[in-house]
């Protein structure tokens, strides 16, 4: 059964990078058939897709984040990654990563629990 | 790329059938029949339901349903049960290889 699992820095402070990452068990990462995305959450607020990747290395970004994004992939530790830069306390929230279908239909499933990460100085 | 449009909140009692809508414009929901539904419990990550705009995932209750017409989709739960309180986002393609999500609804049974 694949599992996602995200992990990084719960607190980031103002202007830095977020630096997070997605460990993908149970399953390739290198697998043709999909591809792999950031969902984040404000606290109490609504999903946001940030962007996905594919193994080739090919990204995909929401063009609200697109100048601050950079997503990667490891295809040998079976991970890969979100960067955001220059966050403010708007980019606090619950980051998720997912697997999905084609960068069209966008299925997302599964997630992972999600981590969250908080800017604050 | 506007957040797709859902109402706050949808209530209704046990046994009952209520809809959800999700409202975009003619370039994501309107364009593609690529709407998918997603459930999710408090402190909980999001839970496929519905994809392809009425196409449910192994394991969903058939007691969820979607469609589709013009720039609004539509997910429907019959025989609202307890377990269904839960909050609820529509995703669509956006074109451009981008999606967006809804602003989410808040059930309650």
């Amino acid at each position: 059964q694949l599992q996602l699992q995200e992990s990084g820095p719960g607190l980031v402070k103002p202007s830095e990078t977020l630096s997070l990452t997605c460990s993908v068990s149970g399953g390739s990462i290198s697998s043709s058939s999909y591809y792999w995305g950031w969902i984040r959450q404000p606290p109490g607020e609504g999903l946001e897709w940030v962007g996905s990747i594919y193994y080739s290395g090919s990204t995909y970004y929401n063009p609200s984040l697109k100048s601050r994004v950079t997503i990667s992939v490891d295809t040998s530790k079976n991970q890969f990654s979100l960067e955001l830069s220059s966050v403010t306390a708007a980019d606090t929230a619950l980051y998720y990563c997912a697997r999905h279908s084609s960068m069209r239909t966008g299925v997302f499933a599964p997630w992972g629990q999600g981590t969250l990460v908080t800017v604050s100085s | 790329q506007s957040a797709l449009t859902q109402p706050a909140s949808v209530s209704g009692s046990p046994g009952q059938s209520i809809t959800i809508s999700c409202t975009g414009t003619s370039s994501d929901v309107g364009a593609y029949n690529y709407v998918s539904w997603y459930q999710q419990h408090p402190g909980k990550a999001p839970k496929l339901l519905i994809y392809e705009v009425s196409n449910r995932p192994s394991g969903v209750s058939n007691r969820f349903s979607g469609s589709k017409s013009g720039n609004t989709a539509s997910l429907t739960i019959s025989g609202l049960q307890a377990e269904d309180e839960a909050d609820y986002y529509c995703s669509s393609y956006t074109g451009i290889s981008t999606f967006v999500f809804g602003t989410g609804t808040k059930v309650t049974v």
